[in-house]
């Protein structure tokens, strides 16, 4: 069974640029998961979505950050413009159901570099 | 809301002795607890999960943990390091209410030889 995927796997832009990231979860998993590492962090939501809707994006900064699943596949993770404190690994997670029990498949991230 | 703490950013093991790594919970509601280890440049892996169904969690790897309600614990082990077991480790937790996982912080285990 193929993993999640995630590409590019690296990315070095300047601040105020735009980037955007790709993630294609497990085959058959309904839901998606966007997650921000900070270095010397833990993981932190930024958006979940159930199929293609939108379940929690509460974290998400909206007014520069969009994410979308439009086929309820594979999902986009734009940043527009990049701050310099968006210097981070973003994580795509996967798993077949929102269940609390259900364990979450983690992609093996995009790590960027906004100078 | 509900979090983690894990005490100790680094912790630094002989081979062969025990792994020790904590975690403590702050919930309102029966958790479900999970560890996830994270290995240079890669994603996140399960290493276990508490789901109400046993105390004791064993997981992969040799790895074990104990959830402990009166001291809301749950705290990772292994008998026995091993060189492969370097890597950064995350205990998160869930609510019931939404699935989201709510990280700890992080540790980092070096093993020495």
């Amino acid at each position: 069974e193929a993993g999640v995927a995630q590409s590019p796997r690296y990315k070095i832009i300047e601040k105020r640029q735009s980037v955007a990231f790709w993630c294609n979860p497990i085959s058959g998993h309904a839901t998606l998961y966007w997650y921000q590492q900070i270095l010397g962090q833990g993981p932190k939501l930024l958006i979940q979505f159930q199929n293609n809707g939108v379940v929690d994006d509460s974290q998400l900064p909206k007014d520069r950050f969009s994410a979308e699943r439009l086929k309820g596949v594979d999902s986009t993770l734009k940043i527009q413009p990049a701050k310099l404190e968006d210097s981070a690994v973003y994580l795509c997670a996967s798993s077949s159901y929102p269940g609390t029990q259900e364990t979450q498949y983690f992609g093996p991230g995009t790590r960027l570099l906004v100078l | 809301a509900q979090s983690v703490t894990q005490l100790g950013s680094h912790v630094s093991v002989s081979e062969g002795a025990l792994v020790l790594l904590r975690c403590n919970y702050s919930s309102s509601v029966p958790p479900y607890l999970f560890w996830y280890v994270q290995y240079p440049n890669q994603g996140l892996q399960l290493l276990l999960k508490y789901t109400s169904a046993a105390t004791l969690v064993k997981g992969i790897n040799g790895f074990e943990a104990e959830f402990k309600k009166s001291e809301t614990s749950f705290h990772l082990t292994k008998p026995s390091a091993h060189m492969r077991d370097a890597a950064e480790y995350f205990c998160a937790v869930k609510d019931q209410a939404g699935t989201a996982l709510i990280f700890g912080k992080g540790t980092t285990l070096s093993v020495s030889s």
